[in-house]
């Protein structure tokens, strides 16, 4: 069993759509929790990160971490066809000087006009 | 500013050469990753570097791989002897000393072993 899962995908919605993405894991020293998007044939660029529980809202975007569930969710509000892109969830914990980042599989998301 | 460049974008080579992949920091990060990403298996951690020494290289895949940074800047990666397993999309990254959750990618290199 991988440290995080995360569904693929592929996930289709139509412009304007509420999309959510979600990871799992299974370390609970995890302390940290990311958010990247990948366009195609680009390096993953950093959306939001949020330390511990909690949620934190940049824009259309809001992240969300319930660590009792060991569950991560991304929402995008009134998704936008510039949204279609690969979503990697990635965490990491807070020992010592790790700097070691694990990363879920990546959800496709297509946002169609 | 400039961001992460990597060199070659692309790199085919035949099963057992040697190949070098290059990695430019962004100016000024201090921290430098690498990772693998290939189908199914998402991104996988190979090695950091903070300065010119890599405090962890634990996501090595085997001696085969090794890496180098100089000057606490440019980072190259070599392969030796080549798999076809090794295929993938070598991705490098850069960050500030206490941005590690924020790392800059550069586009990768897509290396094919036949």
């Amino acid at each position: 069993q991988k440290e995080v899962e995360q569904d693929p995908g592929p996930l289709s919605v139509p412009e304007g759509a509420i999309v959510s993405l979600n990871c799992t894991y299974s370390n609970s020293a995890f302390q940290y929790f990311m958010w990247y998007r990948q366009y195609s044939r680009k390096g993953p660029e950093l959306l939001m990160y949020t330390y511990s529980s909690g949620n934190k809202e940049d824009g259309r975007f809001t992240a969300q971490v319930d660590k009792s569930s060991k569950y991560i969710s991304l929402f995008i509000r009134d998704s936008q066809p510039s949204d279609s892109a690969t979503y990697l969830c990635a965490m990491r914990n807070n020992a010592g000087n790790n700097r070691k980042l694990i990363w879920g599989l990546g959800t496709s998301l297509a946002v169609n006009p | 500013g400039a961001g992460v460049s990597q060199s070659p974008s692309n790199k085919v080579t035949e099963k057992g050469k040697d190949v070098e992949l290059r990695c430019d920091p962004i100016s000024g990060h201090t921290a430098l990753y690498w990772y693998r990403q290939s189908l199914g298996q998402g991104l996988e951690f190979l090695i950091y570097f903070q300065g010119n020494s890599a405090p962890d290289k634990s996501g090595l895949p085997s001696d085969r791989f090794s890496a180098e940074r100089t000057g606490g800047s440019v980072s190259t990666l070599t392969i030796q002897r080549t798999q076809q397993e090794d295929s993938a999309v070598y991705l490098c990254a850069s960050s500030s000393a206490r941005g590690v959750n924020e790392q800059f990618f550069g586009p990768g290199t897509r290396l094919t072993v036949l």
